[in-house]
């Protein structure tokens, strides 16, 4: 069973902030890293994928990093506004015959305006 | 291009009754994966299918099944419903599953057993 950490479990922050939160994976085959949103009434909805270490990427104000060797990924928000509350999800893949992505719990976040 | 859907959206059953939950993936995609979310739980996995072909299972018992069709819907089965199966079950398509494809996720079915 793959172990997915995400930390922290939950955040508020205000409107303005910069924030960031981790996954922590099984750096041995390693081969994806995918982050959501999940807001809530909402689907899950795909942030970034992520396969090399060093990797970065971005969208708008979201960024995330990968290091795969270490088996961690960050992911940043700069000057959240409120309606970047939802629950942030990371899944890995260990590619290969292993056609599932195991999710870790989340990080919920709340921006407060 | 339509999105991911899922039927029915909101279901209540009873204890010991049957259920078929159903999934149409955006078009093109060929990849179906099914999930379940429970408070607590998070995201788990419960099967996916590419071309008809179940290919990976999660860790759930055989009470819960699932098929494939030809035109990559997909239907998820679970048997002798429990008070513990209800929870948000959710699909998602991808083009290939897994690997570095994003997976489209539809709007959930909401199971509530009694």
């Amino acid at each position: 069973i793959l172990n997915v950490e995400q930390s922290p479990q939950s955040l508020h922050v205000q409107e303005g902030d910069s924030t960031n939160f981790t996954c922590s994976f099984p750096s041995s085959n390693f081969y994806a890293l995918h982050w959501y949103r999940w807001e809530t009434a909402k689907s899950p909805e795909a942030l970034f994928v992520m396969t090399l270490n060093g990797d970065e990427k971005k969208k708008g104000r979201i960024s995330a990093t990968l290091n795969t060797k270490e088996g961690y990924s960050y992911l940043y928000i700069k000057g959240s506004q409120p309606e970047d509350s939802a629950t942030y999800l990371c899944a890995p893949n260990s590619g290969g015959s292993n056609y599932k992505l195991t999710f870790g719990k989340g990080t919920l976040l709340t921006v407060n305006p | 291009k339509a999105g991911v859907t899922q039927t029915p959206r909101y279901l209540i059953k009873t204890r010991g009754q049957q259920v078929t939950l159903s999934c149409s993936p955006i078009s093109g995609h060929r990849s179906v994966s099914w999930y379940q979310q429970t408070p607590g739980q998070g995201l788990q996995f419960l099967f996916e299918y590419f071309s008809e072909t179940q290919r990976n299972k999660g860790n759930f018992p055989g009470r819960f099944s699932g098929r494939q069709f030809s035109n990559s819907r997909s239907e998820m089965n679970v048997s002798t419903l429990e008070l513990g199966d209800s929870a948000l079950y959710l699909c998602a398509s991808s083009l290939v599953m897994g690997q570095d494809y994003e997976q489209y996720f539809g709007p959930g079915t909401r199971l509530t057993v009694t």
